[in-house]
């Protein structure tokens, strides 16, 4: 099973400040399988970014999100009021999900 | 626009069976994977089991498999997951999710349905 060890744990930022949020992989993770989530208290997750950079529909652009192999990025580049949340990677392989343990990113 | 509507949590007692079920619209059910991922309170998302299009494949994670079974009626576009032999740590918030295409992510969710496993 492949592990998913995202960093920081939490992050206490302001908004209109650059997030950029860790996501390592304990073994190598095809780029088309890695996925960026965001959740809200009380709310399902909401898929952000698929396939490591791709943003899925609705998502705004100040979300991107990079990498390859076992080391991928999430960044916001611009913090607005509603992007504070829990933000999860998830990968895919050999008919397996996992999922990373969230990173949250709170109001300073 | 898609919609799931998870149903069925409720208390149960360990060792207890409970069976969920979720409700699909707004897309063609019998062409996607469809999912079960759950949340304890206050915990992170923990992938459950995978179900094909044509229930032709069916996946489990370890914590689950030879307890839960995942299966779907494509003509009634249901999605469900029957639980037995239930455990204090399988109390979660049981969402149900679309698989996206190719790219294996969950690109549309339920509201979620909490089971929780207590005496």
């Amino acid at each position: 099973e492949i592990v998913l060890t995202q960093s920081p744990d939490t992050l206490s930022l302001s908004p209109g400040e650059r997030v950029t949020l860790s996501c390592r992989a304990s073994q190598y993770v095809t780029s088309t399988y890695l996925a960026w989530y965001q959740q809200k208290p009380g709310q399902p997750p909401r898929l952000l970014i698929y396939a490591a950079s791709s943003r899925a529909t609705g998502i705004p652009d100040r979300f991107s999100g990079s990498g390859s192999g076992t080391d991928f990025t999430l960044t916001i580049s611009r913090l607005e009021p509603e992007d504070f949340a829990v933000y999860y990677c998830q990968q895919y392989r050999n008919s397996l999900w996992t999922f990373g343990q969230g990173t949250k990113v709170e109001i300073k | 626009d898609v919609q799931l509507l998870e149903s069925g949590g409720d208390l149960v007692q360990p060792g207890g069976s409970l069976r969920l079920s979720c409700s699909a619209s707004g897309f063609i059910f019998s062409n996607y994977f469809m999912n079960w991922v759950r949340q304890a309170p206050g915990k992170g998302l923990e992938w459950v089991s995978s179900i094909g299009g044509s229930s032709d494949n069916i996946y489990y994670a370890d914590s689950v498999k030879g307890r839960f079974t995942s299966s779907r009626d494509n003509s009634k576009n249901t999605l469900y997951l029957q639980m037995n032999s239930l455990r204090a740590e399988d109390t979660a918030v049981y969402y149900c999710a679309k698989i996206g295409g190719s790219y294996r992510s969950f690109d549309s969710w339920g509201q979620g349905t909490l089971v929780t496993v207590s005496s």
